[in-house]
């Protein structure tokens, strides 16, 4: 099946800084999110982005499918943005299911 | 955006109980919807498929005897743990995705399940 991995494991970063997280896939996908897990553990949509870019206020993302990867773009980080943020891409060959990977543990210090 | 309401938010249950978890859409019908569960501090792991109106197709290495999935309506999965033991305690959570392909998936709150 199709595996997912992301870069880094861990980030720790002081309020007011950026980031980059990645998202690499080994095959085509169908689809492919940005989701943020807050401590509670509710899954937050943050983007749908099989292709392209989009951005949603500090928040962008770019995927670049025919190299199979995304990114996360994080600006002026917050100390509301620490949780753990996954990428999950359909698999063009398995129908509607996510595989998730394993995630982006971030933590937002003041 | 679409919701997806999952209940209960946690639950605490003896051992050999069974426990039963509920997952709707709010405002789309879904004939297929999915259950994950996630270990701490570990990725969502996807256990079975629930389609309306059929049998569940369970992921390798889930005991369907034991997760049982009901998918009676086009708004309701129920995923029942029985006879559950301490290793069963995890984090459950359902998805769906409303028909149009611009949204994807979304996600319920997650049942948080403790077995003592």
């Amino acid at each position: 099946g199709i595996q997912v991995e992301q870069s880094p494991p861990d980030l720790i970063l002081q309020e007011g800084a950026n980031s980059t997280l990645r998202c690499n896939f080994s095959d085509s996908v169908n689809n492919l999110q940005w989701f943020h897990q807050n401590p509670w553990g509710q899954l937050i949509n943050l983007f749908y982005i099989p292709s392209g870019t989009k951005q949603n206020g500090r928040l962008s993302a770019t995927t670049v499918a025919t190299e199979r990867y995304s990114l996360l773009y994080i600006s002026s980080s917050q100390t509301t943005d620490s949780g753990v943020y996954f990428c999950a891409v359909e698999d063009d060959n398995y129908g509607q299911n996510f595989v998730f990977g394993p995630g982006t543990r971030l933590s937002v210090l003041p | 955006g679409a919701v997806v309401s999952q209940h209960p938010s946690w639950v605490i249950c003896k051992s050999g109980t069974s426990v039963k978890i509920e997952c709707r859409s709010l405002d789309f019908q879904a004939t297929t919807m999915f259950w994950y569960r996630q270990f701490p501090k570990q990725s969502l792991m996807l256990m079975a498929t629930s389609n309306e109106g059929s049998k569940a197709t369970y992921e390798q290495g889930v005991e369907k005897d034991k997760f049982l999935i009901n998918h009676a309506s086009l708004t309701l999965s129920t995923l029942t743990v029985t006879s559950a033991h301490p290793e069963d305690s995890s984090f459950y959570i359902c998805s769906a995705r409303p028909e149009t392909d611009e949204s994807g998936a979304f996600f319920g709150q997650g049942t948080r399940l403790t077995v003592v």
